[in-house]
């Protein structure tokens, strides 16, 4: 009963470094979304899908790429990162307009 | 764009007392969710409201959403120890989500 599972949970990159964050669930949901946390600001949507092969712009998608493959997976990567991306990242899915399930957070730091 | 603004952005409460935060869109709502984010934590689901002006509760929380659903409220009555932690807002434009800016709650004992 895994639900939404993110990987890495910490991570330290230096400027310039590009890396992927992992995001699987296993609840056969449509809709995929990626947010990042930063204080006083709530949850911000970076990148969402709403099925295998289809994926759209949120709020802040400057600096992030993503695709998906599968409906399982949803990656999210940082192509040259930032000290401003230095954040806590969640993935979230549901289907439909329902409940969003997130997973545990991936917590980035960029020096 | 889309906004969704919550107040207040931090509330401090002796255990025991009540407490209430306000959530508005700036836009018509299809449908109003509230999460709550304990300390370190991922946000996790607590309620859906759908209807102009429903109120829905559990146990200690209850829950409203505006006659133009554009606002919703959450309530906790004699709060305790268990119920810190950050409180979001969330509400569904097209295929965004979008979240206000929470509240976080300290309980003190």
């Amino acid at each position: 009963n895994a639900g939404v599972t993110q990987t890495p949970k910490f991570q330290v990159l230096k400027t310039g470094q590009s890396m992927t964050l992992q995001c699987a669930q296993d609840m056969n949901h449509e809709y995929m979304s990626w947010y990042r946390q930063d204080p006083g600001m709530g949850l911000r949507l970076i990148h969402y899908s709403v099925g295998a092969g289809i994926t759209d712009q949120g709020e802040v998608p400057n600096g992030y790429n993503v695709s998906r493959s599968t409906t399982e997976d949803f990656p999210l990567r940082l192509l040259s990162a930032a000290p401003s991306q230095t954040s806590v990242y969640f993935c979230a899915s549901t289907q439909g307009t329902g409940e969003l399930f997130f997973g545990e957070g991936s917590r980035l730091t960029v020096l | 764009g889309q906004q969704v603004m919550q107040i207040p952005q931090y509330q401090h409460v002796q255990e025991g007392e009540d407490f209430t935060t306000y959530c508005n869109s700036s836009t018509t709502l299809s449908n109003i969710q509230w999460y709550k984010q304990r300390p370190g934590g991922h946000p996790v689901f607590l309620i859906q409201l759908v209807k102009s002006g429903e109120v829905k509760k559990q146990k200690r929380l209850t829950f409203q959403f505006g006659e133009a659903k554009k606002n919703s409220s959450l309530h906790i009555t004699a709060t305790q120890t268990t119920d810190v932690g950050t409180y979001f807002c969330a509400g569904p434009a097209g295929n965004q989500f979008y979240f206000g800016t929470g509240t976080s709650l300290t309980v003190i004992p």
